[in-house]
C-alpha cells in the first residue's frame, strides 16, 4: 500500500521564479492538503483540494496556488518566490467523510530561495 | 495569542524517565485532537488521536479536558527512539463544521539521554 508521495524532495529557485511542487495521496485517499513549514515551527496550512476544487484556503497569497487532477493527485505552483518562501512543503492526504481529520503525511519538498 | 500553544523545550530526560507534554487550544469549538511525532527533517507522522475519555497506546497516554482547552501526552519509560519533535494538533472549525484545515502547534522537542 503506497503512502503519500511527493517531487522533487529537494529544490533550489531564485528570488521571483516559479516553482510547482508534486504530491500523490496514500491509496484510497481523496483529498490533498498542502502545509508550509518554517524551520523551527509547526506546518501551517495552505489550502486544501478535494474533487478537484479548493475546499480551504489558509492565510497564504494568491502567489500560492494549486490543482487537483482526476487521480487525486494535486500539484503547489507558487509564482514570484520571495526568500521567506524557503521551507519544507508538506502534502497529507485524508478520506473525506471518514469523519476523523485524520491526515497523513508525505516525505515533503525542501525549498530553498536564493 | 496562537491557536495551540506548546512549550517548544528542549526537555531533555534520561532513559527510563516520565515526561509530559501540555498543550493548550483557543478554540472551543475544535472536535479533533491529535498527537504528532517529527523526527529531524522528516515529515509528522500521527502518534495518536486524542479522545475525550482519553487513550492509551503502550507507552503512550493521551488526555483531552475540554473544559481547560488542554491537551497532554504523557510517555513512560523513556527510550533513546523517542527523541523527537512531539507536535500538537487540532482540527480547524467554521461554525458547526470541520473545515479540514489540521492547525499546528509549535511542537516540543524531546531528547532522550542514554
Amino acid at each position: 500500500d503506497a503512502g503519500v508521495t511527493q517531487s522533487p524532495t529537494h529544490l533550489i529557485k531564485t528570488r521571483g521564479q516559479q516553482v510547482t511542487l508534486r504530491c500523490s495521496p496514500k491509496s484510497g485517499h481523496d483529498t490533498v492538503s498542502w502545509y508550509q513549514q518554517a524551520l523551527g515551527q509547526g506546518p501551517q496550512f495552505i489550502f486544501q483540494y478535494y474533487e478537484e476544487e479548493e475546499r480551504q484556503r489558509g492565510n497564504f497569497p494568491d502567489r500560492f496556488s494549486g490543482h487537483q487532477f482526476p487521480n487525486y493527485s494535486s500539484e503547489l505552483n507558487v509564482n514570484a518566490l520571495l526568500l521567506g518562501d524557503s521551507a519544507l512543503y508538506l502534502c497529507a492526504s485524508s478520506l473525506l467523510g471518514e469523519g476523523t481529520d485524520t491526515q497523513y503525511f508525505g516525505p515533503g519538498t525542501r525549498l530553498t530561495v536564493l | 495569542r496562537k491557536e495551540v500553544e506548546q512549550d517548544p523545550g528542549p526537555f531533555n530526560v534520561p532513559e527510563g524517565a516520565t515526561v509530559a507534554f501540555n498543550c493548550t487550544y483557543s478554540n472551543s469549538a475544535s472536535q479533533s485532537f491529535f498527537w504528532y511525532r517529527q523526527d529531524c527533517r522528516k515529515e509528522p507522522k500521527l502518534l495518536m488521536s486524542v479522545y475525550s475519555s482519553g487513550n492509551e497506546d503502550g507507552r503512550f497516554t493521551a488526555q483531552l479536558n475540554r473544559a481547560s482547552q488542554y491537551i497532554s501526552l504523557l510517555i513512560r519509560d523513556s527510550k533513546l527512539s523517542d527523541s523527537a519533535t512531539y507536535l500538537c494538533v487540532v482540527n480547524g472549525r467554521r461554525g458547526s463544521s470541520n473545515t479540514g484545515k489540521l492547525i499546528f502547534g509549535q511542537g516540543t522537542t524531546l531528547q532522550v539521554k542514554p
